[in-house]
């Protein structure tokens, strides 16, 4: 069984650009979730895709979209980036919505907006 | 006032002590506490989670809640430094799409 996945590890990019980032899922697990953790902060949740379809957003602009793809990976879409939009960027599976939150961290995205 | 506020530390503690992380909370309407750790350069791992008020315990870990007083706390028994780590508080009112984290509780414990 392999973990959750994301690539890459770290990225910098200039503001205005636009950044993608790529998650693989656990094996079983139709649920990924992303969220954005600043230095010193917990994270804070962007949006959930659940069997390919959004599942619940955070409070983020619509300049941060996403996809999930049939075989449950997913990418996260930044345009416009700003100063601000420098993080971690984590993603977490899960089998379902609903409790026990068993949810799987990967080991995230440093992204750097310079 | 934030959702989630906890004490960000840092923390430092003998090998052997017993550690009290906590959070406080304004939502009364959250029913799920859980505590993450996450290690340095690593992604959150579920240690353990509670529903509604009462205690928790999974061998050198228990989790405490108390919903008429907004606090829940996590304590630590007979620390290693291998417990060294971010510890988060997040909570949630039905689904795991609408967690909300507290900014975590940096601990040390020195051998």
């Amino acid at each position: 069984e392999t973990g959750v996945t994301q690539s890459p590890t770290h990225l910098i990019k200039t503001r205005g650009q636009q950044v993608t980032l790529r998650c693989s899922s656990q094996s079983g697990h139709n649920t990924v979730s992303w969220y954005q953790q600043a230095l010193g902060q917990g994270p804070q949740f962007i949006f959930q895709y659940y069997r390919e379809e959004e599942n619940g957003r955070g409070n983020f602009p619509p300049r941060f979209s996403g996809l999930q793809f049939p075989n449950y990976s997913s990418e996260l879409n930044v345009n416009a980036l700003e100063l601000d939009d420098s993080a971690l960027y984590l993603c977490a599976s899960s089998s379902g919505t609903v409790g026990p939150f068993e949810q799987y961290f990967g080991p995230g995205t440093r992204l750097t907006v310079t | 006032q934030k959702e989630v506020e906890q004490d960000p530390g840092p923390l430092s503690v003998p090998e052997g002590a017993i550690v009290s992380l906590n959070c406080t909370y304004s939502n009364s309407a959250f029913q799920y506490f859980m505590w993450y750790r996450q290690y340095s350069r690593k992604g959150p791992e579920l240690l353990m989670y509670t529903y509604s008020s009462g205690n928790k315990e999974d061998g050198r870990f228990t989790a405490q809640v108390d919903k008429s007083s907004k606090y829940i706390s996590l304590f630590i028994r007979d620390s290693q430094p291998s417990d060294s780590a971010t510890y988060l508080c997040a909570m949630s009112l039905y689904n795991n799409n609408d967690m909300r984290f507290g900014a975590g509780t940096r601990l040390t414990v020195k051998p």
